[in-house]
């Protein structure tokens, strides 16, 4: 069964640092892996899709990379600003047997950027 | 605009009283699925569609129904809803060429069941 662990839980950061953010799976039968982002009592809105063929997906700011053999991918916000602040959570879509097509997400990363 | 929508976004209730939670797609996707989301673990699979009348059970399937009889149509339904089901509530949608699409989620039905 596919597990998805994200680390930190919680990170609290300063305006303008970089940071990373990092999801690990135990599963690398994955056909894509998917940041979202969420809002407190919000839904969830994807920031990056990586597929199992990639290393890496860039959009604005945000840098993922994704190594499949290792079951890793981070996730780089660069000059961090307090719009940032929101959960971030990894997911990754299966690719095997009957669980074809689902996401398993991990626990997420609760990021705050203070002024 | 491409949206998933989800209706009720709020709905206290009491243990037994049958409902439903509607949720709508408007991108043609053929993958439709349901999820929960609980403080400490996380969000799970309720029950999944891979078209219209295809539904197989997620990771937490006992207690809720679901059907799809239109392709844009993926309702949830409580048939006797107890205080376990709880939950903040999401629908997602999404194509079917596995590696490139994203999935697609709702604005999220908080239920609270008395």
């Amino acid at each position: 069964k596919q597990e998805v662990t994200q680390i930190p839980a919680a990170l609290s950061v300063p305006e303008g640092e970089n940071l990373v953010l990092n999801c690990s799976f135990t599963d690398s039968a994955i056909y894509n892996l998917q940041w979202f982002r969420q809002d407190p009592g919000k839904g969830l809105t994807s920031l990056l899709l990586i597929q199992s063929s990639q290393r890496e997906q860039t959009s604005g700011r945000l840098n993922a990379s994704l190594d499949k053999s290792s079951g890793r991918s981070t996730l780089y916000i660069a000059a961090s600003q307090p719009g940032d602040s929101a959960t971030y959570l990894c997911a990754v879509k299966d690719a095997g047997g009957t669980s074809y097509g689902k996401l398993t997400f991990g626990q997420g990363t609760i990021l705050t950027v203070h002024p | 605009e491409a949206q998933v929508t989800q209706n009720p976004r709020y709905l206290i209730t009491v243990t037994g009283k049958k409902l439903t939670v509607t949720c709508s797609q408007n991108m043609n996707h053929e993958y439709m699925s349901w999820y929960r989301q609980d403080p400490g673990l996380g969000l799970r699979q309720i029950y999944y569609s891979m078209n219209v009348e295809v539904t197989d059970k997620g990771d937490v399937p006992e207690g809720y129904k679901v059907s799809r009889k239109e392709k844009r149509n993926f309702p949830l339904i409580l048939e006797s809803p107890s205080p376990n089901q709880t939950s903040l509530y999401f629908c997602a949608s999404s194509g079917w060429a596995s590696s490139t699409d994203t999935q697609y989620f709702g604005p999220g039905t908080r239920l609270t069941v008395l």
